[in-house]
């Protein structure tokens, strides 16, 4: 069965500099994707960004990139230029690929603060 | 991306009731799922949510104590029967668009005195 472990239960990072959330994953499959979402207090999960493992480039969305290493099945998530807006909870997950359903399994999370 | 309600967004049932939430997405998607999250932990994924047919339940999840149902591509409502203080939770359901990414609900945090 896939694991995923986020060995960081929670994380500081001062406004304006840079943070990187860890993940690693278990998986015997070569096809298969990884997300991180974002849960603030409001509940609401959002996804950030999202990688297919067959792609060799990282995936980038605005302040949000990923370092995707799939030898090493490690996936972690930096955020450049932090926020207050986004202190939340992330959760890295990972899905096998289409034909076995779109299940997610996903890590512990990782509480990240924001310092003013 | 799937804008995804709930509904109830909160509640507050005694021990031996049962509740149901609905869930409702703007938009058609593939497949839809229900998911358990105890108060800053992670999700655990209850079933998946078939159009038409049973739902298919994770291990550790019976039909009796979660029956579901899904009468349309749009629409999905878990239950939560006989309910007791260890199913004090939030319930999330989700779903699979064209885009192949799953959105999710609000949540509905339940209370059971």
């Amino acid at each position: 069965a896939q694991t995923v472990t986020q060995s960081q239960p929670e994380m500081s990072v001062q406004e304006a500099e840079t943070v990187t959330l860890s993940c690693t994953y278990d998986t015997s499959e070569s096809d298969y994707y990884l997300f991180w979402y974002k849960q603030p207090p409001s509940r609401q999960m959002i996804l950030v960004i999202r990688q297919e493992a067959y792609k060799q480039q990282n995936a980038t969305e605005n302040r949000f990139s990923v370092n995707f290493q799939k030898a090493a099945k490690s996936f972690s998530l930096k955020i450049s230029d932090s926020q207050l807006g986004d202190a939340a909870m992330y959760f890295c997950a990972y899905r096998r690929s289409w034909e076995y359903g779109n299940k997610l399994v996903f890590g512990a999370g990782t509480i990240l603060r924001v310092k003013s | 991306s799937a804008v995804i309600s709930q509904k109830p967004s909160r509640d507050i049932c005694q021990r031996g009731t049962s509740l149901t939430i609905q869930c409702q997405v703007d938009s058609q998607v593939t497949m839809m799922f229900w998911y358990r999250q105890q108060p800053g932990q992670s999700l655990t994924l209850i079933a998946t949510a078939n159009q038409g047919s049973e739902a298919t339940y994770e291990s550790g999840f019976v039909i009796d104590k979660f029956p579901i149902s899904r009468p349309n591509l749009t629409f999905s409502t878990l239950t939560v029967s006989n309910m007791s203080p260890e199913d004090s939770s939030i319930y999330l359901c989700s779903g699979t668009g064209i885009t192949d990414t799953q959105y999710f609900g609000p949540g509905t945090r339940l209370t059971v005195l």
